[in-house]
């Protein structure tokens, strides 16, 4: 099984700062028939189920921000919030998709 | 708008049997894969079954198989997970969520249901 190592476990940024979560994944996303990162972020706040946030490593989701960024290719990946409001409270997760069965970090704590 | 109900959990003995149910609207039902997917607070998010738009392909995770069998009825717009032989290890809010694809992303969640199996 792929294992997604999230870093921080916890992370406390100001408001209108920028917030860094990194993913490192124990072997490569990236297909290279199409030259894509098989790799997912989530955003989980209490009470709530996970939210699509980005895929294919930096493609945002309709709807969402563009305060949010996804970044990287293989097996590092970095999820940025630039300005961080006080809404983006949460817990993050990375997941990959690349191969079965299907993995997720163990998430970050994101907190002002 | 996509809309995910869930139904089904609850409280069930030790060796017992499931079924949780996910209700979908507000997309052409067949035209997506589903998927189940778990957490925990102490194991996190757990991937545990997926089913493409037909049925043709169906995977899921080494922890479950042989004793959950994901399944769709698209005539009803509706995903199943029926679960037997069920451990304390599979006490866990069940996410019901949707793919484009078998091996993707999840656009879109259900609320979850919570199932705790216990003596």
């Amino acid at each position: 099984d792929i294992v997604m190592t999230q870093s921080p476990d916890s992370l406390a940024v100001s408001l209108g700062e920028r917030a860094t979560i990194n993913c490192k994944s124990s072997q490569s996303v990236l297909y290279s028939v199409n030259n894509k990162n098989f790799l997912s972020w989530y955003q989980q706040k209490p009470g709530q189920p996970p939210k699509l946030l980005i895929y294919w490593a930096s493609t945002r989701e309709s709807g969402v921000p563009d305060r949010f960024s996804g970044s990287g290719s293989g097996t590092d990946f970095t999820l940025t919030i630039s300005s961080l409001q006080a809404e983006d409270v949460a817990v993050y997760y990375c997941h990959q998709y690349y191969s079965s069965p299907q993995t997720f970090g163990q998430g970050t704590r994101l907190e002002i | 708008e996509v809309q995910l109900v869930q139904s089904g959990g609850g409280l069930v003995q030790i060796g017992g049997s499931l079924r949780l149910s996910c209700t979908a609207s507000g997309f052409t039902f067949d035209d997506y894969a589903m998927h189940w997917v778990r957490q925990t607070p102490g194991r996190g998010l757990e991937w545990v079954s997926g089913i493409s738009w037909n049925s043709g392909s169906i995977d899921s995770a080494d922890s479950v198989r042989g004793r959950f069998t994901i399944s769709r009825d698209n005539a009803k717009n509706s995903l199943y997970l029926h679960m037997h032989s069920l451990r304390p290890e599979d006490t866990a809010f069940y996410y019901c969520a949707k793919g484009p694809y078998t091996r993707s992303w999840f656009d879109h969640w259900g609320q979850g249901n919570l199932v705790t199996v216990s003596s």
